[in-house]
């Protein structure tokens, strides 16, 4: 089945800088590629996809990368701001189209 | 629009209690999904419901079962709980199985002395 690796575990940055993080998976065949953000004893909720057909989508400060022949995406925040201090989940589909999701990044905004 | 409800949002068990977790939409949406949540490990998928009337097996379905009662409702049973079943619970629902966005519920927290 899918796998889907995703680092770092924890990120810290300065507010206004940038956060990057990077997902790998294992299923070929996945060709979609959605990101949630997961506030603080909040739901998960879907902020940026990506489908194999584009290399990069961008919406805001968000964009997402996706390299298919390397098997790994990414999410880019610029000028970071307290308020995306949350948890963010990659994840992947397989043959059936359910996700399989990243074991999550916790970003830290320091103001 | 109240989107996906769940209940109950905190649940303290005894090893060998049984429970269900309720879950209900009202997005007119065909497939309906429950996850679990532990540390580090991300969302795992239980059991999903790709459309009203089926049900199947997602990555950990053991220990669990499901109904989809109709089209807005799908419930997660615990018959004979575990402590390795502490974890938090997520109801969520999508359009269908094509590959869009899935919604969730505000998630259930249950304890399994």
């Amino acid at each position: 089945g899918e796998n889907v690796e995703q680092h770092p575990s924890t990120l810290s940055v300065q507010e206004g800088d940038s956060a990057v993080i990077k997902c790998t998976y294992s299923d070929s065949a996945s060709n979609y590629f959605p990101w949630y953000k997961q506030e603080l004893g909040k739901r998960p909720q879907l902020i940026i996809d990506i489908r194999s057909n584009v290399g990069e989508k961008k919406d805001q400060r968000i964009a997402v990368t996706l390299n298919k022949t390397a098997k790994h995406f990414s999410l880019h925040i610029t000028e970071t701001q307290p308020e995306d201090s949350a948890v963010y989940f990659c994840a992947a589909n397989n043959a059936g189209n359910m996700l399989t999701f990243g074991g999550g990044t916790r970003l830290m905004v320091k103001p | 629009n109240a989107g996906v409800t769940q209940t109950p949002k905190f649940q303290v068990l005894k090893t060998g209690q049984s429970m269900t977790l309720q879950c209900a939409q009202d997005m007119n949406h065909n497939s309906m999904y429950w996850y679990r949540q532990d540390p580090g490990m991300g969302l795992r998928l239980i059991y999903y419901s790709a459309s009203e009337g089926t049900t199947d097996k997602g990555e950990v379905p053991n220990g669990y079962n499901v109904s989809r009662l109709n089209k807005r409702e799908f419930s997660l049973r615990l018959e004979s709980a575990a402590p390795s079943q502490t974890s938090v619970y997520f109801c969520a629902s999508s359009v269908g199985l094509e590959g869009g966005e899935l919604f969730f519920g505000e998630g259930s927290r249950l304890t399994v002395l």
